[in-house]
Formats: structure tokens, C-alpha cells, sequence
């Protein structure tokens, strides 16, 4: 089945812990995206990928790392974490870098940061 | 730089009465625009978008957007609400300057009341 698979689910941690969250995706897409979602706010881009190798900062990059060593792989990673980025995080990807293609979203990362 | 706005964060409409979620956005090139729908507890799905072939863009779930240039509108409509139609709807936009930038809105949250 074509999917964006995030692990984890549910994610409870402290203040300055690190930590991943893992996205990949079985369809052999180009392009990823990490996103999170506040109340009041939709969604809003952290980090993007047109291939492998090639990131790119979205609208709110602080405080977030990415990597794309491989095609399916994109994890998002939080090195010194704070309250403020608890929030709810998708992974999402489409076929190529044109901008009309669709996004495909993973089931998202419900993180809180204590 | 570009934005989304969608005019409502709720709106509420009895079975089988008429769907209408407005979304304006500002660009100086009328970019790429996307309806997608978030069930609860899920990831976004794609309704439709539009891609400059057709001004009025049919999606899954019968639902239609027509693009208006002159008004940077995409409202979002369907002439019969169901019960199963309760979600999160989320418009969006991609430049064609630059692909790999998305911006979402800050959705509208519909009600369909029995």
C-alpha cells in the first residue's frame, strides 16, 4: 500500500532531550515536507526537500533539523527541544518538485515537550 | 510573499444544505491551489486543486472550487452537506516560483448539523 509512515504516534519528552521522528515513504516521491499543526494556525512548513540532499528551510526552521540521505527517508529532528514546540507533525511527499502535485500525508506525530 | 486566507474558522450548515468555505489568497502570479480535508485523528487528504487547466476544478465527495483571478478567490462548495462531510478543510498554495514552498491556511472547521 503507497503510504507516508511517521513513527512515533504519541511522543511525551522533557525540555533539551533529543529526539526523531521518522518519515518515510514507499512510493518513490522526490519531494518531502515536514509540517506542524497548532490550533488557529493550520499548517505551517519547517523543512523541505526537492531530493536527496537538497533541504531547504520552510516558514518556521527554528530550533528543527532535517536530513535526506536517502529518497524515502526525511526525519525531523528536535536537538534541544522546548514546551513551545509541543504540536502536532506531518510528514508529507508528492511525485516530483512541479508545485501542482498533490501532498500525501503521513498519519502525524502528536508531540509534547514538558 | 504569499498568503492564505480562509474567511471563518467554523462554519456550521444543516444536512443537505449548501457547503460554501471561502479561501482568498495574495500572489502577484496566480499560483497552484489546493482544498485538502483533515478527518479527526488523521492526516489531510486532497479534495481537488487547480492547476490552470479549467477555472472550475471538480474533487472527490462532490465537491468544487471555482478559481476567480479577478477576485484571487477559490472558494470551496457543495450543494448538499452530509453528515460524513464534518471535517477540517484546509486551502492552500504553491507559487509557481517555487515549488517546494506551500502555505497553508488556518482552516475552517465544518459542522453539519442532522
Amino acid at each position: 500500500e503507497a503510504q507516508v509512515t511517521q513513527n512515533p504516534r504519541y511522543l511525551i519528552t522533557v525540555t533539551g532531550k533529543k529526539l526523531t521522528v521518522t518519515c518515510s515513504q514507499n512510493m518513490n516521491h522526490e519531494y518531502m515536507s515536514w509540517y506542524r499543526q497548532d490550533p488557529g494556525l493550520g499548517l505551517r512548513q519547517i523543512y523541505y526537500s526537492m531530493n536527496v540532499e537538497v533541504t531547504d528551510k520552510g516558514d518556521v526552521p527554528e530550533g528543527y533539523k532535517v536530513s535526506r540521505k536517502e529518497k524515502r527517508n526525511f526525519p525531523l529532528i528536535l536537538e534541544s527541544p522546548s514546551p513551545n514546540q509541543t504540536s502536532l507533525y506531518f510528514c508529507a511527499s508528492s511525485l516530483s518538485r512541479q508545485g501542482n502535485e498533490k501532498l500525501f500525508f503521513g498519519s502525524g506525530t502528536q508531540l509534547s515537550v514538558l | 510573499a504569499q498568503s492564505v486566507t480562509q474567511l471563518g474558522s467554523h462554519v456550521s450548515v444543516s444536512e443537505g444544505a449548501l457547503v460554501l468555505l471561502r479561501c482568498n489568497y495574495s500572489s502577484s502570479v496566480p499560483p497552484y491551489l489546493f482544498w485538502y480535508v483533515q478527518y479527526p485523528n488523521q492526516g489531510l487528504q486532497l479534495l481537488l486543486k487547480y492547476t490552470s487547466a479549467a477555472t472550475l476544478v471538480k474533487g472527490i465527495n462532490g465537491f468544487e472550487a471555482e478559481f476567480k483571478k479577478s477576485e484571487t478567490s477559490f472558494h470551496l462548495t457543495k450543494p448538499s452537506a452530509h453528515m460524513s462531510d464534518a471535517a477540517e478543510y484546509f486551502c492552500a498554495v504553491t507559487p509557481n516560483t517555487n515549488a517546494g514552498k506551500s502555505t497553508f491556511g488556518d482552516g475552517t472547521t465544518l459542522t453539519v448539523k442532522p
